[in-house]
């Protein structure tokens, strides 16, 4: 039973440009968390959705971030217009209840 | 010894002996806890979680500790082993927030072979 899935492993962005970043939840997973961690901080939650619904997306910047989980297919993490304060290890988290779960090996971002 | 600035707070030990890594949490409300570990370049390990209703938790190897009158939470490692190293980060789950959890800043543990 594979555990979460996240790819691309590594990202490396321009500024300006666009960041997709996947998150396959555990077999069974209805429930996901997308979370950044900044270099030596704790991870901070983003976002919370169910499949086809943003449950909690009280962590997500206002502009430029959005999430979805479609019925079919993994949730995605998409980042438009990249800055530089974007660069951050993210995150994602699944579960079949509204209970934390465990997490994938997450995505480096990086701004260049 | 422990050591708290700018960076992580680091706590050094000798493998063998027992750590044991200590974590304010901000809200009364909170009623359910995680430890995580997380080692270089990986996501955040689950290792022992507690909930409000209890002040104590054992698991293999370590045990966690509960004190709600002064919102502190502990993690004790038994002989800790050079695996042990890692970045160890409370969490809190606030009653009713559905798995938003609140992470604190983190503990670099290093052991000492």
């Amino acid at each position: 039973n594979a555990g979460v899935m996240q790819n691309p492993r590594h990202l490396v962005r321009r500024r300006g440009q666009e960041a997709r970043l996947r998150c396959s939840p555990m077999k069974g997973h209805s429930h996901v968390y997308w979370y950044r961690q900044l270099p030596e901080e704790g991870l901070k939650f983003m976002v919370y959705l169910q499949k086809e619904n943003i449950i909690d997306e009280s962590g997500m910047p206002k502009e430029r971030f959005s999430a979805e989980f479609p019925k079919e297919g993994p949730s995605i993490l998409r980042i438009q217009q990249v800055v530089r304060g974007d660069s951050a290890a993210y995150f994602c988290a699944s579960s079949p209840v509204h209970d934390p779960g465990p997490f994938g090996p997450g995505t480096r971002l990086t701004v260049l | 010894g422990e050591s708290v600035g700018l960076h992580l707070p680091t706590l050094s030990v000798q493998e063998g002996d027992n750590s044991i890594i200590n974590c304010a949490y901000s809200n009364s409300a909170s009623d359910y806890f995680i430890w995580y570990k997380q080692e270089s370049g990986k996501g955040p390990q689950f290792i022992i979680d507690i909930r409000s209703n209890m002040d104590k938790r054992q698991g293999q190897r370590v045990t966690v500790l509960l004190n709600k009158t002064v919102k502190h939470l502990s993690l004790q490692i038994a002989a800790t082993q050079p695996g042990d190293s890692a970045v160890y980060f409370c969490a809190e789950n606030r009653k009713g927030s559905q798995g938003n959890l609140i992470f604190g800043k983190g503990t670099k543990l290093s052991v000492k072979p």
